[in-house]
């Protein structure tokens, strides 16, 4: 069974639209991340929900809203995106909120924005 | 931004040893030093993590020296399949990973 996933793992769409990233964990972890893999390869911390709290909140336009109906799920809405959107996007997590817990990283979403 | 600094690129054939070199000169007494490692096409994955001095598994080694500003990694007789995106954590992270650009390592036979 897949620890962390993701749908879908690719998206293509235009500029201005609306999509969600869905991202499940069946580790029984309490916390959950998004980060952004840009073109550069560069890996970057969106979101961070530990137990459905929001506890890191990047500087992150406010057209991406996380959202955690439950401790196993966090999805990522975009609304009007962007050309500079395009990326690949990895849900991971983890039992506690500390950096010495191991992150478990979902398998990525690479987002196409035209 | 990462307050590490680690080689952009590696280069090596099959069945060496590879040593990859961080520096974290901005460690704190708690903080501890984790490696991750990324392939191509995935997310990235734990290697190792230590404190001090010397930690292995089946992966790979972690060297500490005793003042803890730098840390290096090592691979055994690396293989083709190792070829991948090393990342050495800020330790200074927090709450969440600070992954910098890490080291690219092409292994070649």
């Amino acid at each position: 069974d897949t620890a962390v996933s993701q749908t879908p793992k690719y998206l293509v769409t235009q500029m201005g639209n609306d999509k969600s990233i869905k991202c499940e964990q069946n580790l029984g972890h309490d916390t959950m991340y998004w980060y952004k893999q840009d073109s550069k390869k560069f890996l970057k911390i969106m979101f961070s929900y530990n137990n459905k709290e929001l506890i890191i909140n990047e500087t992150v336009p406010n057209r991406f809203s996380p959202k955690s109906p439950d401790k196993a799920h966090l999805n990522l809405h975009i609304n009007s995106l962007e050309l500079g959107d395009s990326a690949v996007y990895f849900c991971a997590s983890s039992q506690g909120d500390r950096i010495t817990d191991t992150q478990y990283f979902g398998p990525g979403t690479r987002l196409t924005v035209l | 931004l990462a307050k590490t600094t680690q080689p952009i690129s590696m280069d090596s054939y099959e069945g060496q040893e590879v040593n990859i070199t961080c520096s974290h000169n901005n460690i704190a007494t708690n903080d501890y030093i984790t490696w991750y490692q990324q392939f191509p096409s995935q997310g990235p994955r734990f290697i190792i993590q230590g404190y001090k001095t010397k930690v292995t598994n089946e992966v790979a080694s972690l060297f500490i020296p005793a003042d803890r500003k730098s840390s290096t990694l090592s691979l055994p007789r690396v293989s083709l399949s190792d070829t991948a995106v090393y990342y050495c954590l800020d330790p200074n992270s927090g709450y969440a990973l600070n992954f910098g650009k890490g080291t690219s390592l092409l292994v070649t036979p």
